[in-house]
C-alpha cells in the first residue's frame, strides 16, 4: 500500500527567504506526483504535475523535483511572499487516477 | 477552463437526516469524479469514484450504502450522505478527470469542497 509522508508539518519563515518541502513515497511505481496548495476551508489548486519521466518541474518562484528511484520530491519556494502561507499537499498517482495525499505542510510566511 | 462546482458550499444538519452534495465540470466533460473526504489537519482520503453510467467503486472501509454515489452525466455527480451522524461531520471535495493530451494522461480538477456538519 502507497505511503506518502511530507516533512515537515509545519513551517514558519521570514519572508524573503527561500524554502524546501519534502515529500516522500514507499511504492516509486507511480504514474506521476503532483504538489497543491490548500487555503484554510477551501478546495486544492494544483501548482505542479511531474510525469515519473520527468525529473522536475518549474512555474514562477516554484520548483518541484523528483526521484523516483529514492521515493522523494521535494518542492522549492524562492522568495517566499506572506501570500505563500498555505497548506501544501504532495500526491502521487499509481495509475486508474487514484491520488494518494500526504499530511500536509502547513506554511506560515512572516511578514 | 477546467473548473469544477460544488454545491452547497456548506450544510448543517441534524442527526439522521440525508445530505446531498453535488459536483459539477463546468466547461468540460469529465471521464472520472472522484469523492475525497478531509478530517480537520488531515489529508485528503478517497472515498469513491465514479464513471459515467456505471456504478461507484469504494475504497476500502468506505460503506456504500452510506454513501451514495449517483454518476447521472459526464458533468455531473452526486454524493448522498444518508442518515448523517456527527462522525460524518467533514470537508468533502470532488474531483473530475479531463484527458489533456494524446497520450490518454488525465489531470484531475479539484471542487472548493462542501463542508458538511453533522450536529
Amino acid at each position: 500500500k502507497q505511503e506518502v509522508t511530507q516533512i515537515p508539518a509545519a513551517l514558519s519563515v521570514p519572508e524573503g527567504e527561500n524554502l524546501v518541502l519534502n515529500c516522500s513515497f514507499t511504492d516509486s511505481a507511480i504514474y506521476n506526483l503532483q504538489w497543491f496548495r490548500q487555503d484554510p476551508g477551501k478546495g486544492l489548486t494544483s501548482l505542479l504535475l511531474i510525469q515519473s519521466s520527468q525529473r522536475e518541474q518549474t512555474s514562477g518562484r516554484l520548483n518541484a523535483s523528483l526521484d523516483k528511484s529514492s521515493g522523494r520530491s521535494t518542492l522549492y519556494i524562492a522568495a517566499s511572499q506572506p501570500g505563500d502561507s498555505a497548506t501544501y499537499l504532495c500526491a502521487v498517482s499509481a495509475g486508474a487516477q487514484k491520488l494518494v495525499f500526504g499530511q500536509g505542510t502547513r506554511l506560515t510566511i512572516n511578514p | 477552463g477546467a473548473v469544477v462546482s460544488q454545491h452547497p458550499s456548506w450544510v448543517i444538519c441534524k442527526s439522521g437526516t440525508s445530505v446531498k452534495i453535488e459536483c459539477r465540470s463546468l466547461d468540460f466533460q469529465a471521464t472520472t469524479m472522484f469523492w475525497y473526504r478531509q478530517f480537520p489537519k488531515q489529508s485528503l482520503m478517497l472515498m469513491a469514484t465514479s464513471n459515467e453510467g456505471s456504478k461507484a467503486t469504494y475504497e476500502q472501509g468506505v460503506e456504500k450504502d452510506k454513501f451514495l454515489i449517483n454518476h447521472a452525466s459526464l458533468t455531473l455527480s452526486t454524493l448522498t450522505v444518508t442518515s448523517a451522524h456527527p462522525e460524518d461531520s467533514s470537508f468533502y471535495i470532488c474531483s473530475a478527470s479531463r484527458r489533456v493530451d494524446r497520450v490518454r494522461r488525465e489531470t484531475q480538477y479539484f471542487g472548493p469542497g462542501t463542508r458538511l456538519l453533522v450536529l
